[in-house]
C-alpha cells in the first residue's frame, strides 16, 4: 500500500527567509504523481507544485520550488521569500499514473510565518 | 469562476439523520471525487466517479452513497449519521486521472 508521511507537524519561517518542508513516500509503482497542496484557513485545499516521477528535472513554481529524489522516495517543498500568505496547512499528495482512484496525502505541515 | 461548489458549507445532524451534501462544477471535468478530513489528519477517499453514471469505492466509502446522473452534480448521501462521519467533507474534480484536482470550499459536518 502506498504511504505518505509528513515528519514536521508544525515549521516556523520569519518573512522573507526560506523553509523547507519534508515529505517522504513509500511505493512499488514507478509511474506518479506528486503534489503539495496548500489549506489555508479558509479551508480550501489550491494546489501548489505537481512533480511526475518520470521527470528528472525538479518542477519550480516561482517562489515554490521542489527536490525530487525519487531513489529516496523523497520530495520536499522549498518556500522561498516568505510571506505572511504562506502560512496554512501544507499537505504531500501522492497518486499513481492513470489512476483515478487513489490520491494519498500526508497528514499535513502547519507553517507559520513570523514577522 | 465558480469551479466547484459545495453545499451546506456546515451542518449539525443528530444520530440517525440522513441528508445529502451537494457537490457541483461548471468546468466539464469528467472525474468528481469526495473526500473527508478529520482534524489533524489528511484527506481520505471516499468515492469516485469517472463520469456520468459511473461510481466506485474509494478508501473510506462505509455509510455513504453516491450517484452521478448528470456531469456537473455529484451528491454524497448519508443515510444513517454517525458520530464517526463527523468531519470536513471536500469535493474535488479533475479533467481526466493525470490531470490535477480542483477542490470546493468543503463542507463541515457534525453528528451530535
Amino acid at each position: 500500500a502506498q504511504t505518505v508521511t509528513q515528519s514536521q507537524p508544525e515549521m516556523s519561517v520569519q518573512e522573507a527567509e526560506t523553509v523547507t518542508l519534508s515529505c517522504t513516500y513509500d511505493t512499488s509503482e514507478s509511474d506518479y504523481y506528486l503534489f503539495w497542496y496548500k489549506q489555508p484557513p479558509s479551508r480550501q485545499m489550491i494546489l501548489v507544485i505537481r512533480q511526475e516521477a518520470y521527470k528528472q528535472q525538479n518542477a519550480t513554481e516561482n517562489r515554490f520550488s521542489v527536490n525530487f529524489q525519487k531513489a529516496a522516495k523523497s520530495f520536499s517543498l522549498k518556500i522561498s521569500d516568505s510571506q505572511l500568505g504562506d502560512a496554512a496547512m501544507y499537505f504531500c499528495a501522492y497518486r499513481v499514473t492513470g489512476t483515478a482512484s487513489k490520491l494519498t496525502f500526508g497528514t499535513g505541515t502547519r507553517l507559520q510565518v513570523t514577522l | 469562476n465558480a469551479g466547484v461548489t459545495q453545499t451546506p458549507k456546515f451542518r449539525i445532524l443528530k444520530i440517525g439523520q440522513s441528508m445529502t451534501l451537494q457537490c457541483a462544477q461548471d468546468m466539464n471535468h469528467n472525474y468528481m471525487y469526495w473526500y473527508r478530513q478529520d482534524p489533524g489528519m489528511g484527506l481520505k477517499l471516499i468515492y469516485y466517479s469517472v463520469g456520468a453514471g459511473i461510481t466506485d469505492k474509494g478508501e473510506v466509502p462505509n455509510g455513504y452513497n453516491v450517484s452521478r446522473s448528470t456531469t456537473e452534480d455529484f451528491p454524497l448521501r448519508l443515510e444513517l449519521a454517525a458520530p464517526s462521519q463527523t468531519s470536513v467533507y471536500f469535493c474535488a474534480s479533475s479533467t481526466d486521472s493525470n490531470q490535477p484536482q480542483h477542490f470546493g470550499d468543503g463542507t463541515r459536518l457534525s453528528i451530535l
